[in-house]
């Protein structure tokens, strides 16, 4: 039991190229998110997914995309990379809202780490 | 949407002193709220939570109090040791559609001086 698994935990982009960040969890988790860390700004949410199919928008979206490709895996994109990208990436995934496993913890992964130039 | 502050940013302590980090958010609906400490390269882990049907929760030397009408919780860390250095965030969760949605503050960072 691996919990989330977030790859590549270092990467650095010249500005304009485009890469996929990505997220696997084996828990059985239906809503899984990403986050971005700043210095003094916190966690902030780029996007989110309720369950398998459903992607939406969080406070920070402009410049991603996401890819919800099944249960497991939450894929996050930059299709244009940005000075401004450059931050450390984390996702996380919660237990089924309703179920007992579900107290709202976020099980986040390692994170990973993005340098854009 | 919710907005969560969180005060002071940064704290030292001496060892064996009390550290307390204060929050307050805006959304009254909100129903859970969780502390996650965050050691330097690591992941952020819940260390501990408190639901708005109680105003108090004690883990050993942590302890969380909410006060709902305020719209204020805290985090109290007693008799602190070196391993407790760590940046801590608060967050207010409430449940919407099919997920939690949670904010995040913006960080404490505790440093223990043995």
């Amino acid at each position: 039991n691996a919990g989330v698994t977030q790859t590549p935990k270092f990467q650095v982009l010249k500005t304009g190229q485009s890469m996929t960040l990505q997220c696997a969890q084996d828990m059985n988790h239906n809503s899984m998110y990403w986050y971005r860390q700043d210095p003094g700004m916190g966690l902030r949410l780029i996007y989110y997914s309720a369950s398998e199919g459903t992607t939406d928008k969080g406070e920070v979206p402009n410049g991603y995309n996401v890819s919800r490709l099944n249960k497991r895996e939450f894929s996050l994109r930059l299709e244009s990379a940005a000075p401004s990208q450059t931050s450390v990436y984390f996702c996380a995934s919660q237990p089924p809202s309703g179920s007992s496993l579900n107290t709202g913890e976020l099980f986040f992964g390692e994170g990973s780490r993005l340098t854009v130039l | 949407g919710e907005n969560v502050e969180q005060h002071p940013s940064t704290l030292s302590v001496q060892e064996g002193d009390s550290a307390v980090i204060k929050c307050t958010y805006s959304d009254s609906a909100s129903n859970y709220f969780p502390w996650y400490k965050q050691e330097l390269g690591k992941r952020p882990q819940l260390i501990i939570d408190i639901r708005s049907n109680v105003g108090e929760k004690k883990d050993q030397r942590i302890a969380v109090t909410l006060n709902k009408t305020a719209k204020h919780f805290s985090l109290h860390i007693t008799e602190t040791q070196p391993e407790d250095s760590a940046v801590y965030f608060c967050a207010a969760s409430i449940r919407s559609g099919g997920y939690q949605k949670v904010t995040f503050g913006t960080g404490t960072k505790l440093q223990v001086i043995p």
